[in-house]
């Protein structure tokens, strides 16, 4: 069982939006940065968002992030079939002394 | 090119140990606190140790703590996660992965390996 609560999957039709939402709690997201990983199996996770909501460089606009209180969001628009994965977000457990994730949602563009 | 590649996964017997390897390369090693992450069959991504730069502070997850030591060499820029009394349910891909920040609260790991597979059976 995560530390952070991730829905397990989530689908949308190809150019939609779709947001997948991450809950932890005041030791965990509410006072520590979060950030959001894209995985694909057999290939190696891939940053997507941290500091909350900031992209690294090459990783397009049409993925974001925000936060607020103990829970985060990452929305992905204008859906691509290429966007089937895996995602994760992450942060620092301050009670925990520990790195924690959510469990995963894996994301079907139908 | 800038890369982590992991090393040293197999197949071990409950109980036994081992060690996994981080070799990076392309960026200055030295400078970055390095995590050890792991992905069991079927289930999603689970943290497992943090050390910082010049290895002074680590810190282990709470079902590896006493079981796991993470340490680095700077001068042959590779991680290491030196794995005792393994159990079945220490399965899993473990990726290396690296940590632009040195504040905890503050990190996210902005590069990450392929991974190496261990497989604790009898």
């Amino acid at each position: 069982q995560s530390v952070l609560t991730q829905p397990p999957s989530v689908s949308a039709a190809p150019g939609q939006k779709v947001t997948i939402s991450c809950s932890g709690s005041s030791s965990n997201i509410a006072n520590n940065y979060v950030s959001w990983y894209q995985h694909l199996p057999g290939t190696a996770p891939k940053l997507l968002i941290y500091d909350n909501n900031k992209r690294p460089s090459g990783i397009p606009d049409r993925f974001s992030g925000s936060k607020s209180g103990t829970s985060a969001t990452l929305g992905i628009t204008g859906l691509q079939t290429g966007d089937e994965a895996d995602y994760y977000c992450g942060t620092w457990d301050s009670s925990l002394s520990a790195g924690v994730f959510g469990g995963g949602t894996k994301l079907t563009v139908l | 090119q800038v890369q982590l590649v992991e090393s040293g996964g197999g197949v071990v017997q409950p109980g036994k140990s081992l060690r996994l390897s981080c070799a990076a390369s392309g960026f200055s090693f030295s400078n970055y606190t390095m995590h050890w992450v792991r992905q069991a069959p079927g289930k999603g991504l689970e943290w497992v140790a943090v050390i910082s730069f010049d290895g002074s502070n680590k810190y282990s997850a709470a079902s590896v703590k006493g079981r796991f030591a993470i340490s680095r060499d700077n001068s042959k820029n590779t991680l290491y996660l030196q794995m005792y009394s393994l159990r079945v349910e220490d399965t899993a891909v473990f990726y290396c992965a690296r940590d632009p920040r040195s504040t905890r609260a503050h990190g996210f790991f902005d590069l990450w390996g392929r991974g190496t597979l261990v497989t604790v059976s009898s």
